[in-house]
């Protein structure tokens, strides 16, 4: 079993709907990274955080460290957001190393 | 202010080969991550330096190595490359350590896609 899970593995919407996905993990961390990785590899670092919630635009991220959860909103989706959304934890305890979910590919039709 | 940059983009190479990728970081930052995305593994994090010293070293094998030089400009070598290699390698910088408390953004370069046949 992956130490980090995403759910779904693949997502399409129409233009407006609201989006979340959906990062689970086992181990103890510090800190999650939610990432943007569009088609032709560009990877744009979009939030990190260790508690609470983060707001950018129309991306909401929060996490529940108690229940090991984090969930990554996108509201009024457009077409520009299809991408792949990767989700990645820094584990706790000895060096900090980012362990990566596999993501979650977000395709949004006009 | 110009990005990441990585060298080169694409690269083919024989197994048994061996290979070296460059990136340049972001003017001013002193801190270089690599990562190593695949199909199957998906990104796995390779090693960071910082100040020309390796920090954090993922679980690679010893054929994977890097250097940082005093310019922050950095390098990763792969010695006597297996099919397995073949991946999308990024590097990533940042104006100090990009640990889980650090409030610095991490600023990815666009890649070496490197294929070995």
């Amino acid at each position: 079993k992956n130490e980090v899970e995403q759910s779904p593995q693949n997502l399409t919407a129409q233009e407006g709907e609201f989006i979340t996905i959906n990062c689970s993990y086992s181990v103890g961390i510090s800190a999650l990274h939610w990432l943007q990785q569009h088609p032709g590899g560009g990877i744009v670092s979009l939030f990190m955080l260790s508690s609470g919630k983060k707001k950018h635009g129309r991306l909401i991220a929060t996490i529940n460290i108690q229940e090991k959860h984090s969930s990554l909103h996108i509201t009024a989706s457009h077409p520009r957001d299809s991408a792949v959304y990767i989700c990645a934890v820094f584990a706790q305890g000895g060096s900090e190393k980012l362990v990566f979910g596999k993501g979650t590919k977000l395709t949004v039709n006009p | 202010k110009a990005g990441v940059t990585q060298t080169p983009r694409y690269l083919i190479k024989t197994r048994g080969q061996q290979v070296t990728l460059s990136c340049s970081p972001i003017s001013g930052h002193r801190s270089v991550s690599w990562y190593q995305q695949t199909p199957g593994q998906g990104l796995q994090f390779l090693f960071e330096y910082f100040s020309e010293t390796q920090r954090n070293k993922g679980n690679f094998p010893g054929r994977f190595s890097g250097r940082q030089f005093s310019n922050s400009r950095s390098e990763m070598n792969v010695s006597t490359l297996e099919l397995g290699d073949s991946a999308l390698y990024l590097c990533a910088s940042s104006f100090g350590r990009w640990t889980s408390g650090s409030s610095y953004e991490q600023y990815f370069g666009p890649g070496t896609r490197l294929t070995v046949t």
